[in-house]
């Protein structure tokens, strides 16, 4: 079975530094999706960047960008520039292709980002 | 234009009751999830319906039964409510296959006292 760890329950960065959010992942697939997802207090869930496993180069989205490295199995986030509107809950997500005509994503427990004045 | 919506946003009742969470999306996917998050921010899948059809049931209780009436619907009614029930459930949609994005509703609190 996949799992998705996310080994930093809190972190906290002053506002235009540089935060790297960790994850790691376990699976025995060779093909998959990993994400990031931000929830802010509003609790919506919103993507920020989605990396696709068969991809060696590492997805990037204005501010945000990740180091993906597929035999550490890790994909940790970076955020430039931190904005306070950064402030929020992280989950990283792994995308498992489940027989067809849907598939699931499992999540980790989730980093909460502080961005500081 | 609201992509995927929840009714109600909040939900508050008691053991026992019995009660329904809907969802409907207007973005033409024709997967639709449920998604359970509880108290320690826990995300995790429950059911997924692609066309009416049940395609994943995470060992959910019985007592969780989902409903999709058309493909732009997929409703959640749960009976007999315990106090574990408590949590914020997320509705979601996709197109089929692949790695489609999943875009989610603003979820629904379910507050059982």
């Amino acid at each position: 079975a996949q799992t998705v760890t996310q080994s930093q329950p809190e972190m906290s960065v002053q506002e235009a530094e540089t935060v790297t959010l960790s994850c790691t992942y376990d699976t025995s697939e060779n093909n998959y999706y990993l994400f990031w997802y931000k929830q802010p207090p509003s609790r919506q869930m919103i993507l920020v960047i989605r990396q696709e496993a068969y991809k060696q180069q590492n997805a990037t989205e204005n501010r945000f960008s990740v180091n993906f490295q597929k035999a550490a199995k890790s994909f940790s986030l970076k955020i430039s520039d931190s904005q306070l509107g950064d402030t929020a809950m992280y989950f990283c997500a792994f995308m498992t292709y489940y027989g067809g005509a849907t598939n699931k994503l499992i999540f980790g427990t989730g980093t909460l980002l502080a961005v500081q004045p | 234009d609201t992509a995927v919506s929840q009714t109600p946003k909040y939900l508050v009742t008691q053991m026992g009751n019995d009660k329904s969470i809907k969802c409907e999306q207007n973005l033409g996917h024709d997967t639709m999830y449920w998604y359970k998050q509880d108290s320690k921010k826990f995300l995790k899948i429950m059911f997924s319906y692609n066309n009416k059809e049940l395609i994943i049931n995470e060992t959910v209780p019985n007592r969780f039964s989902p409903k999709s009436p058309d493909k732009a619907h997929l409703n959640l009614h749960i009976n007999s409510l315990e106090l574990g029930d408590s949590a914020v459930y997320f509705c979601a949609s996709s197109l089929a296959g692949g790695a489609a994005e999943q875009y989610f509703g603003p979820g629904t609190r379910l507050t059982v006292t």
